[in-house]
């Protein structure tokens, strides 16, 4: 069935450095890709989406890029501060209202 | 307000109990969703409405009972559950089914 895989499950990164997270869709049909942040107590945050018919988006320190032919999309995140540690989930959906989701990456700010 | 709102945050019970979950979003959106989120595995999609009518049911126990009177709200109504059901339930709402899903912060659930 329809899968999405996220990596790495925990990423850490010193202050001010880049983190970059990895998804990998099965449905090719599938052509909408948001990413959430969830903080401790809190529930998942929307915080960058992208469509199929764009290959990049940035919003300040925050960009997504999707590789249709391969079937991957990546966050980047520059900068890093230390409210950025979290854990951010990739979606992938046919915009038919389900989200299949990644399993999530733990990502740690080090001071 | 403004966004989804979920009560109860906490909610102990045994077995046997009934109890319901609470949504309301204050968004105007037109279609809202039930999440299961266990430890350690993807969120799962439990159910979805929109304008009122159902029309996602993945494959879940009838010991869960979904209601949307409104398109405001939406309730979980929950019966007779097993020690597996203990989780955090999210509600979401979106515009519809392509727009971007917009969460509540979850009640915390604990089955005894």
């Amino acid at each position: 069935g329809e899968n999405v895989e996220q990596h790495p499950s925990t990423l850490s990164v010193q202050e001010g450095d880049s983190a970059v997270i990895k998804c990998t869709y099965s449905d090719s049909a599938s052509n909408y890709f948001p990413w959430y942040k969830q903080e401790l107590g809190k529930g998942p945050q929307l915080i960058i989406d992208i469509r199929s018919n764009v290959g990049e988006k940035k919003d300040q320190r925050i960009a997504v890029t999707l590789n249709k032919t391969a079937k991957h999309f990546s966050l980047h995140i520059t900068e890093t501060q230390p409210e950025d540690s979290a854990v951010y989930f990739c979606a992938a959906s046919k915009s038919n209202y389900q989200l299949i989701w990644g399993a999530g990456t733990k990502l740690i700010i080090k001071p | 307000e403004t966004g989804v709102t979920q009560t109860p945050r906490h909610l102990v019970m045994g077995m046997t109990n009934k109890k319901s979950l609470k949504c309301e979003q204050h968004l105007g959106h037109n279609a809202m969703y039930w999440y299961k989120q266990s430890a350690k595995k993807p969120l799962e999609l439990m159910f979805v409405y929109s304008l009122e009518e159902r029309v996602e049911n993945n494959s879940v126990p009838s010991r869960f009972s979904p209601e949307c009177p409104n398109s405001s709200h939406l309730f979980l109504h929950l019966h007779t559950l097993q020690p597996e059901d203990s989780a955090l339930y999210l509600c979401a709402s979106s515009q519809d089914a392509a727009g971007p899903q917009h969460f509540g912060d979850g009640t915390r659930l604990s089955i005894l």
